[in-house]
């Protein structure tokens, strides 16, 4: 198994500019989430899905959309990027509730460093 | 809301020396309590995790505690080596309906072990 795979793992964007950060796991798990990770500020939710066609916003939604049309994909749209979006992002996925614990157990992909100029 | 706390930000220690980062939660109600620790160019790997029905938990040189009253938890690291240096997160779970796996993480802990 992969596990969770995202790409690009590096990319550099201008002001207002569009982009997706693909994400996608072989593991047939349920939940998916993306986060976000800064400095000084741990990993912040910015929105997950507990299954196909489910989606839902966490800590830190705003410029940012996500769909879940099939378990294996959830993709990140920025639709008009901002330097504040400078970051790096994990996508993660796990087992959904009714797998009992393992739906805590995150598995975490490797990352997409974004800049935004 | 919910909220955790870790501290210290970063810490140094001596090989084989002990490490101990320590996270408070704010929901009493909060039930698993996951540490990852991040290497660098990586996503974040879970190491070891504690519910909140047991106090202790250990893993070789890694352990966590757990104190309910207190609202905090500690992961403890023992006989350190340079290959423990990483960031490691805490975090805590909330519980109710869809919170089921989503994770509220620390700050994180940047942790360097000097050979």
């Amino acid at each position: 198994n992969a596990g969770v795979t995202q790409t690009p793992k590096f990319q550099v964007l201008k002001t207002g500019q569009s982009m997706t950060l693909q994400c996608a796991q072989d593991m047939n798990h349920e939940y998916m989430s993306w986060y976000r990770q800064d400095p000084g500020m741990g990993l912040r939710l910015i929105h997950y899905s507990v299954g196909a066609g489910i989606t839902d916003q966490g800590e830190v939604p705003n410029g940012y959309n996500v769909s879940r049309s099939t378990t294996e994909d959830f993709p990140l749209r920025l639709l008009s990027a901002a330097p504040s979006q400078t970051s790096v992002y994990f996508c993660a996925s796990s087992y959904s509730r009714s797998r009992g614990t393992g739906a805590n157990v995150l598995t975490f992909g490797a990352g997409s460093r974004l800049t935004v100029l | 809301g919910e909220n955790v706390e870790q501290h210290p930000s970063t810490l140094s220690v001596q090989e084989g020396d002990s490490a101990v980062i320590k996270c408070t939660y704010s929901d009493s109600a909060s039930n698993y309590f996951p540490w990852y620790k991040q290497e660098l160019g990586k996503g974040p790997q879970l190491i070891i995790d504690i519910r909140s029905n047991v106090g202790e938990k250990k893993d070789q040189r890694i352990a966590v505690t757990l104190n309910k009253t207190a609202k905090h938890f500690s992961l403890h690291i023992t006989e350190t080596q340079p290959e423990d240096s990483a960031v490691y997160f805490c975090a805590a779970i909330f519980p109710g309906g869809t919170s089921y796996g989503k994770l509220t993480f620390g700050q994180g802990t940047i942790l360097t072990v000097h050979p």
